[in-house]
């Protein structure tokens, strides 16, 4: 079963407003969490992480809340820019494990 | 939920030997694979991507004889890495999705961490 969830396959957002991508997870283990930007035929870009002993970590225009009594982490990106349109992926892991648990994407268009 | 499991989940080997990975979808089939590497800063490369009976197609920069992938299968997908040397040493991570391509799903396996001494 999919430990780590994206439910919403696609989003949309007016340039300028703010995107709020979620992300779940089911595995209380997981102490590392890791957003990636994803263009077509390319890899997963890394783009912010956070760690299992924070709850906000803000670098520039995206922000990576953790709740982890709720098992869930959002990806706040503002203001909102049409070269943000892609595809986001979160991730989580396990600190001293090799394994790497990917959601599986939400579409995020910004629209000029 | 799909789910996509990779095996070995580690492997150790000597400089000189191949190492094949394992890439299963374990509840649906999937007719396209991916094989990305880990680099420093985690960002993921693009290898290739495997099509169900069919050559892979590899980016540029990606040495097809070296990396050799077999997609025989709509639920098995392997890399093999050949004569292994330690630059090869990474974090090999398979996907796998739909052959629709209005959906940007993809299912990622929970990756290989690959050492070569």
């Amino acid at each position: 079963d999919q430990q780590v969830k994206q439910n919403s396959p696609s989003l949309s957002v007016q340039e300028g407003r703010i995107s709020i991508l979620n992300c779940d997870y089911t595995n209380s283990m997981f102490d590392y969490f890791l957003w990636y930007k994803k263009y077509p035929a390319e890899g997963p870009t890394f783009l912010i992480s956070i760690s299992s002993i924070k709850d906000k970590n803000e670098d520039g225009r995206f922000t990576v809340f953790l709740n982890k009594s709720a098992k869930h982490l959002s990806l706040h990106i503002v203001p909102s820019q049409p070269g943000d349109s892609a595809v986001y992926f979160c991730a989580a892991s396990i600190a001293g494990a090799n394994n790497l648990f990917f959601g599986t994407g939400t579409r995020l268009t910004v629209i000029p | 939920g799909a789910v996509v499991s990779q095996h070995p989940s580690w492997v150790i080997c000597k400089s000189g030997t191949s190492v094949k990975i394992e890439c299963r979808s374990l509840d649906f089939q999937a007719t396209t694979m991916f094989w990305y590497r880990q680099f420093p800063k985690q960002s993921l490369m693009l290898m290739a991507t495997s099509n169900e009976g069919s050559k892979a197609t590899y980016e540029q920069g990606v040495e097809k004889d070296k990396f050799l992938i077999n997609h025989a299968s709509l639920t098995l997908s392997t890399l093999t890495v050949t004569s292994a040397h330690p630059e090869d040493s990474s974090f090999y991570i398979c996907s796998a999705g739909h052959r629709d391509p209005a959906t940007d799903t993809q299912y990622f396996g929970p990756g290989t961490r690959l050492t070569v001494l």
